[in-house]
């Protein structure tokens, strides 16, 4: 079955860019989706088809899927960019595949 | 307004059944794929299952697979989920989620789910 690796978390500097990964083989082949999630809410779509914004998503948030990666790029990160981040592609047969999620910390 | 709100949810003996709803309002329910997707406490996401506009289709992940069962009606603007043989290991939040698709041509293009609902818990315990 697919499965898509992700770090287990990624820190980044106030202000600065935060990049978190997306892994699997060929994954440049298939389109990938990011979601957001803070403590206690629902997550929340926030990059579709490898690289674009829903209405509503900053235009910090860009999105990139070549190879054997996808990169979901938060430029000049904020406080209210903390917050688990998940990738997720579409698997044969109509399935859904999650990436084990990341924790991004702004510090 | 869209949304999505969850309901059912609660403490159920190893073993045990229990129906979760989804209330849809605010878009035209019966035009989109529908998912269930959970997450057990302080771990990821995992997609549950899904079900095709007029039901015709579901698809599961392949744990739930003859225990669960997804369903729809879409005159009361609902979706469903059956849990059966409920496990210690079914313990989590589990949300509804729309799915974004859009017909050019003769392609589908999927834009990933759009709109979540704020989750129900269920918790398997004796």
């Amino acid at each position: 079955s697919y499965e898509l690796t992700q770090p287990l978390s990624v820190s980044v500097a106030l202000g600065q860019t935060a990049r978190i990964t997306c892994g699997e083989n060929n994954v440049g082949s298939k389109n990938v989706y990011w979601y957001q999630q803070k403590p206690g809410q629902a997550p929340v779509l926030v990059i579709y088809r490898d690289s674009n914004r829903p209405s509503g998503i900053p235009e910090r948030f860009s999105g990139s899927n070549s190879g054997n990666t996808a990169t979901l790029t938060i430029s000049r990160a904020q406080a209210g960019d903390e917050a688990d981040y998940y990738c997720q592609v579409w698997d044969s047969d109509s399935h859904v595949v999650f990436g084990g999620g990341t924790k991004l910390t702004v510090l | 307004e869209v949304q999505l709100v969850e309901s059912g949810g609660g403490l159920v003996q190893p073993g045990g059944s229990l129906r979760l709803s989804c209330a849809a309002s605010g878009f035209t329910f019966s035009s989109y794929w529908m998912n269930w997707v959970r997450q057990a406490p302080g771990k990821g996401l995992e997609w549950v299952a899904n079900i095709k506009p007029d039901g015709s289709e579901k698809y599961y992940v392949d744990s739930v697979k003859g225990r669960f069962t997804i369903s729809r009606d879409n005159a009361k603007n609902s979706l469903n989920l059956q849990m059966n043989s409920l496990r210690a290991e079914d313990t989590a939040v589990y949300y509804c989620a729309r799915d974004s698709w859009d017909r050019i041509g003769e392609e589908y293009y999927y834009y990933g789910m759009d709109v979540w609902g704020q989750g129900t818990t269920v918790t398997v315990s004796s």
